[in-house]
């Protein structure tokens, strides 16, 4: 079946340890995203990527990193650095069209990441 | 600054009683408005693309318009089953070509 997953679906970590999230594509898309979202709240932008090897900063990139060195996979790591990474983590992926751009993005199923 | 907002934060509907979200933009560029809808605890499911003012997108009960500054998402005749939170997303261009912002989302209750 093609999609997006991410694993794991639950995840704990200790204050003060990095934990890497996983995201991996088999749509064949151009665009890889990583999003959080807190409670009641919409989804804030934290790295994406058009290409390989490239990546550009959200709007919340403080205390997390990322990699595309494959275009099926996006990893995120949240860094010790980050004050408040309990949050729902959204992975997502959307094709390019040479007419539109970027159309519309595809979601992972997400990761749930408490800190204890 | 680039912005989307969604209003009513949360509302409240009974079975059958037809109603408007609205998702405004200000945004320098816009390369494409979504519409998606996600049930707690999961990842959001695409409705509708739109690419132009004056674009209409049809699904079931639901129907998306877009102007220039602006979109709605019209539920016409809801069911219980429509409960969810909706969220509306811009791809930018310009410089943020690429970055796709989402709405803070409306919570939409419809009740039997």
């Amino acid at each position: 079946d093609g999609g997006i997953t991410q694993s794991p679906k639950y995840l704990f970590r200790k204050e003060g340890q990095n934990v890497t999230l996983s995201c991996e594509q088999n749509l064949n898309h151009d665009a890889m995203y990583w999003y959080r979202q807190d409670p009641g709240q919409g989804l804030r932008l934290i790295y994406y990527s058009q290409i390989v090897n490239d990546f550009q900063k959200g709007d919340i990139a403080e205390g997390y990193s990322v990699s595309r060195e494959k275009k099926e996979s996006f990893p995120l790591t949240v860094t010790s650095a980050q004050k408040n990474p309990t949050a729902f983590y959204l992975c997502a992926s959307s094709p390019y069209s040479p007419i539109q751009g970027y159309t519309e993005a595809f979601f992972g199923q997400g990761t749930r990441l408490t800190v204890v | 600054e680039d912005q989307v907002t969604q209003s009513p934060e949360a509302l409240r509907l009974q079975e059958g009683e037809s109603s408007s979200l609205n998702c405004s933009y200000t945004v320098s560029g816009l390369r494409g408005l979504f519409w998606y809808r996600q049930d707690p605890g999961k990842g959001p499911e695409f409705l509708f693309t739109l690419y132009s003012a004056g674009e209409e997108k049809e699904k079931e009960r639901l129907k998306a318009t877009l102007t220039k500054k602006e979109s709605f998402l019209h539920i016409t005749a809801p069911k219980p089953e429509d409960s969810a939170t909706y969220l509306c997303a811009v791809h930018l261009g310009g410089t943020s070509y690429g970055k796709l912002t989402f709405g803070q989302g409306t919570i939409l209750t419809v009740h039997p």
